[in-house]
């Protein structure tokens, strides 16, 4: 599976939106990238997965560049509950193996 | 559905003890891990049971350790003896297999384990 590259640490004002980079310069055409967060004392929680297209939910927006060697996970409108440790992941699509290897992530705060 | 559920939330035991952790799946994945999660190297996989059969163990640090699933709905990890180095966050997490959501991981609130 390929690497990821995240900042240990950013920070982002309540109502702005937080934009999170991860590179992962070495992904393969067949590799999925997965954002999951942390929420401090919670198990880790899903949430969103692309391939090559901009994705969005409810919970956030993922760009891809057209190169795919990197990603940016955007938090809209931040609140204070969205401080959190935030892990990038590159998974081989239609890999048998369940496998997510977590780095250190972002941490992210969001101050009032 | 209730999540995955995980006993004990706390656990703290002696060296040398014998420690059991306990982990319910979602109702209908067929996938479930455990990890293990410490300030030094952070959140990493033990163990991972597809269909209730260990597909890859390979994280399980030694002999002390074992784990089992004994059907669809249920899981345990096992330390004995315990040694205060175990002493971690230990996360289970589920998932189904199909497709793009095979990657798609719902997690337990962890057992925090301190063995003294």
């Amino acid at each position: 599976d390929a690497k990821t590259t995240q900042p240990p640490s950013m920070d982002c004002a309540e109502g702005r939106a937080a934009n999170l980079p991860c590179n992962h310069s070495t992904i393969s055409g067949n590799e999925y990238v997965y954002w999951y967060r942390q929420i401090h004392s919670q198990g880790p929680q899903y949430i969103i997965h692309g391939l090559k297209n901009n994705e969005t939910n409810e919970m956030a927006s993922l760009i891809i560049t057209e190169d795919r060697k990197s990603s940016t996970l955007i938090l809209p409108h931040a609140t204070l509950r969205d401080t959190a440790v935030y892990y990038c992941i590159v998974r081989v699509r239609g890999s048998t193996l369940g496998r997510l290897y977590f780095g250190r992530g972002t941490q992210l705060t969001v101050w009032p | 559905d209730a999540g995955v559920i995980q006993s004990p939330r706390h656990e703290v035991t002696e060296m040398g003890q014998e420690v059991t952790l306990r982990c319910k799946p979602i109702s209908g994945h067929n996938s479930l891990f455990w990890y293990r999660q410490t300030m030094m190297r952070g959140l990493e996989l033990l163990i991972y049971f597809n269909n209730n059969v260990p597909i890859d163990d390979s994280g399980m640090p030694e002999d002390r350790f074992s784990a089992k699933m004994p059907n669809a709905s249920f899981s345990t990890l096992k330390i004995q003896p315990s040694e205060p180095r175990d002493s971690a966050v230990y996360f289970c997490a589920s998932s189904y297999l199909s497709g793009e959501a095979k990657n798609i991981q719902y997690f337990g609130a962890g057992t925090r384990l301190s063995v003294l």
